[in-house]
C-alpha cells in the first residue's frame, strides 16, 4: 500500500530555515512526483509546489518562489522541502502528496491521490 | 489560477439524512483529453486529506457507496446519501485540469 511518512514537528525562529522530509513506499517513486501543500491553523489548503520523482524538475508556487527548494533522493525514495527566511505566517501543517503531473504540457493535468500525515511547523520568536 | 468556490461553508446535518455540497470553478475543467480532473477529498479532524472521488464521479477504493460525485464543466456536486458520524470533517474540491492544482475553501460537515 502507498505510504508517505513525514518528519516530525519543528519549532523555528523567524528568519531561520526549515526542512521537511517525506519518505515514500508502496509504489515506484520515480513514476510519480511529490507535491507540497500547507494548511495554516484554521485555514484551507495552499499549494507550494511540485518536484518530479525522476528528473529533478520542479515547479514552485509564486508565493514561496525564492524561499523554497524541493529535492529528492531516489536512493531512499525521499522528497525534501526546504523553506528559508521563515516568518510567523509560515506557521502551518506541511503535507506532502503523491502527484502525477503531465508536465509536457505547461498546463497539463495533474492527479493528487495519497497524502502524508503532515508536519506541524511553528515559527515564533 | 483557477478559483474553486465551495458552498456552503458549513453544513449541519442529521445522522441518517442526506447531505449535498457544491463546487464551482472559474473556468471549465474539461481537459483537452476529454476528461475532467475534479476531485473530492475528505479531511477528518486531525487527519490528512483522503481522496474520495476522482474525475468527477469515480469513487476511490474503499470509499463507501453513500458518497457520490456529479457535475460537468464548471459545476460539481458531492452527495452523501445517509450521513454517518464518521463523515464529520471538511470536504475539499480540488481541480487538476489546469496547472497548478487549486483548492476550494472546504465545506465543514457537522452533526446537528
Amino acid at each position: 500500500q502507498v505510504q508517505l511518512v513525514q518528519s516530525g514537528a519543528e519549532v523555528k525562529k523567524p528568519g531561520a530555515s526549515m526542512r521537511v522530509s517525506c519518505e515514500a513506499s508502496g509504489y515506484t517513486f520515480t513514476s510519480y512526483g511529490i507535491g507540497w501543500v500547507r494548511q495554516a491553523p484554521g485555514r484551507g489548503l495552499e499549494w507550494l509546489g511540485w518536484i518530479s520523482g525522476h528528473n529533478d524538475k520542479t515547479n514552485y508556487a509564486q508565493k514561496v518562489q525564492g524561499r523554497v527548494t524541493m529535492t529528492t533522493d531516489t536512493s531512499t525514495n525521499t522528497a525534501y522541502m526546504e523553506l528559508s527566511a521563515l516568518r510567523s505566517d509560515d506557521t502551518a501543517v506541511y503535507y506532502c502528496a503523491r502527484v502525477d503531473w503531465y508536465y509536457y504540457d505547461p498546463n497539463g493535468y495533474s492527479e493528487i491521490d495519497y497524502w502524508g500525515p503532515g508536519t506541524p511547523v511553528t515559527v515564533s520568536s | 489560477d483557477v478559483v474553486m468556490t465551495q458552498s456552503p461553508l458549513s453544513l449541519p446535518v442529521t445522522l441518517g439524512q442526506p447531505a449535498s455540497m457544491s463546487c464551482r470553478s472559474s473556468q471549465s475543467l474539461v481537459y483537452s483529453d476529454g476528461d475532467t480532473y475534479l476531485n473530492w477529498f475528505q479531511q477528518r479532524p486531525g487527519q490528512s486529506p483522503r481522496r474520495l472521488i476522482y474525475k468527477v464521479s469515480n469513487r476511490d477504493s474503499g470509499v463507501p457507496d453513500r458518497f457520490s460525485g456529479s457535475g460537468s464543466g464548471t459545476e460539481f456536486t458531492l452527495k452523501i446519501s445517509r450521513v454517518e458520524a464518521e463523515d464529520v470533517g471538511v470536504y475539499y474540491c480540488i481541480q487538476g485540469s489546469w496547472w497548478p492544482p487549486t483548492f476550494g475553501l472546504g465545506t465543514r460537515v457537522e452533526i446537528k
